[in-house]
């Protein structure tokens, strides 16, 4: 199975700023089929990016995902308040679906 | 809209089985499949399995095979999966998601059941 290690495992950063988030596969994941997800606390995840660069329906431009092969990058230009959660990759282009660690952006 | 609306919290001792409901709406049940995901409490997310809405093909995760079973009701567009020989490492937040095929992105997702495992 395809192993997903994300880094780093905490953001900590200010409103306004820059994040980039990384998500390196074990193997190459065919056709860039890498998603992202929001979860909040309490939530279920949201689906950010698909096709590892596709913003899903109704995300800001803020976010942008890019990378293909085993190297995949989340983007959020510049964090609003709503964006400090964790981030999840998924890599579905072979079975099984398998999820990196997350990586957890806070408030500095 | 496009939702899916989950059962409610389960409570279940070690051996037994639990059953967890995700009922569709808003789109064609039939033109997709349902993934299930869980997630044991503060750790990351686990893909259970996938089945077809539209023939009932399944897709398990080796390490259930033999314990989890995905089924479909068409006439009331509904999803379930069934875990059975419960164990107390099976206690987390169980969540159906929306796919096309097997190799799908999930969106939307439930909104989640919790299933706790406890003698």
């Amino acid at each position: 199975e395809i192993v997903l290690t994300q880094s780093p495992g905490t953001l900590s950063l200010s409103p306004g700023e820059r994040a980039t988030l990384s998500c390196r596969a074990s193997q190459s994941v065919s056709s860039s089929y890498l998603a992202w997800y929001q979860q909040k606390p309490g939530q279920a995840p949201r689906l950010l990016i698909y096709g590892a660069s596709s913003r899903a329906t109704g995300i800001p431009d803020r976010f942008s995902g890019s990378g293909s092969g085993t190297d995949f990058t989340l983007t959020i230009s510049r964090l609003e308040p709503e964006d400090f959660a964790v981030y999840y990759c998924q890599q579905y282009g072979s079975s099984p679906v398998t999820f990196g660690g997350g990586t957890k952006v806070e408030i500095k | 809209q496009v939702q899916l609306v989950q059962s409610g919290a389960e409570v279940k001792k070690p051996g037994a089985s639990v059953k967890v409901s995700c009922k569709a709406s808003g789109y064609t049940f039939t033109s997709y499949g349902i993934s299930w995901v869980r997630q044991a409490p503060g750790q990351g997310l686990e893909w259970m399995g996938w089945i077809s809405a539209y023939n009932g093909n399944t897709n398990y995760a080796q390490k259930l095979q033999g314990r989890v079973t995905m089924t479909t009701d068409t006439s009331t567009s509904t999803a379930y999966m069934e875990l059975r020989s419960l164990r107390s490492d099976d206690t987390a937040v169980y969540y159906c998601a929306r796919g096309g095929t097997v190799f799908n992105w999930f969106d939307p997702w439930g909104q989640g059941t919790l299933v706790t495992v406890s003698s």
